[in-house]
């Protein structure tokens, strides 16, 4: 089956510096990525979309200068926390949506800890 | 704000009881997906409905799509300590990106 693979799963980084987060998919091509934030005890929530090649959109109350989205080719999605404070430590998770049969696979998660 | 309500947000069952959560979303839905999930891991996708009036079984767990592809609901016949987690209805509401309801958490006590 369809595969993201999603890296690092976990990282500790200290406050003011930028972590990238990568989202692959291994098997398939994802026209479309998205990725999400996840606090404890809260549902996912969507922080952008992007298309391969162009600009991402994201919701409402999400800083695109601070979460950055780069999606260079039709497997790799990348995000990327820029100057990180502790009130981004949080769980994001990304999903690829197959061009072929416009299903959602998701990424395992990584578990972001801003000290 | 959650374009899906789902509920209840939490739920405790003693083993062996039968459960359903609900999601519901005052739009048409054009694909609606269960999943379960534990906070700091990833997603279990569970089953994905799309026509109206379709259901879906596996194992203990049933999903249904009412007729109008607004309302869907997940039902676990005799609950087990491990159907306990965090379970997410998610829709693509406007046919492509997917949104989630605020989730349920489920215990089951032995």
């Amino acid at each position: 089956g369809a595969v993201v693979s999603q890296h690092p799963s976990w990282v500790i980084c200290k406050s003011g510096t930028s972590v990238k987060i990568e989202c692959r998919s291994l098997d398939f091509q994802a026209t479309t990525m998205f990725w999400y934030r996840q606090f404890p005890k809260q549902s996912l929530m969507l922080m952008a979309t992007s298309n391969e090649g162009s600009k991402a959109t994201y919701e409402q109350g999400v800083e695109k200068d601070k979460f950055l989205i780069n999606h260079a080719s039709l497997t790799l999605s990348t995000l990327t926390v820029t100057s990180a404070h502790p009130e981004d430590s949080s769980f994001y998770i990304c999903s690829a949506r197959d061009m072929t049969n416009y299903g959602y696979t998701f990424g395992s998660g990584t578990r972001l800890t801003v000290v | 704000s959650q374009e899906l309500e789902q509920s209840p947000q939490s739920l405790i069952v003693q083993e062996g009881k039968n459960l359903t959560i609900n999601c519901t979303s005052s739009k048409t839905l054009y694909g609606l997906y269960w999943y379960k999930q534990k906070y700091g891991e990833g997603l279990i996708f569970l089953m994905m409905l799309q026509k109206g009036g379709e259901e879906k079984s596996h194992e203990k767990i049933t999903a249904k799509l009412d007729e109008k592809k607004q309302q869907s609901s997940l039902h676990i016949t005799a609950s087990q300590p491990s159907h306990a987690g965090i379970y997410l209805c998610g829709a693509a509401l406007n046919n492509n990106d997917m949104r989630f309801g605020a989730g349920t958490r489920l215990t089951v006590k032995p």
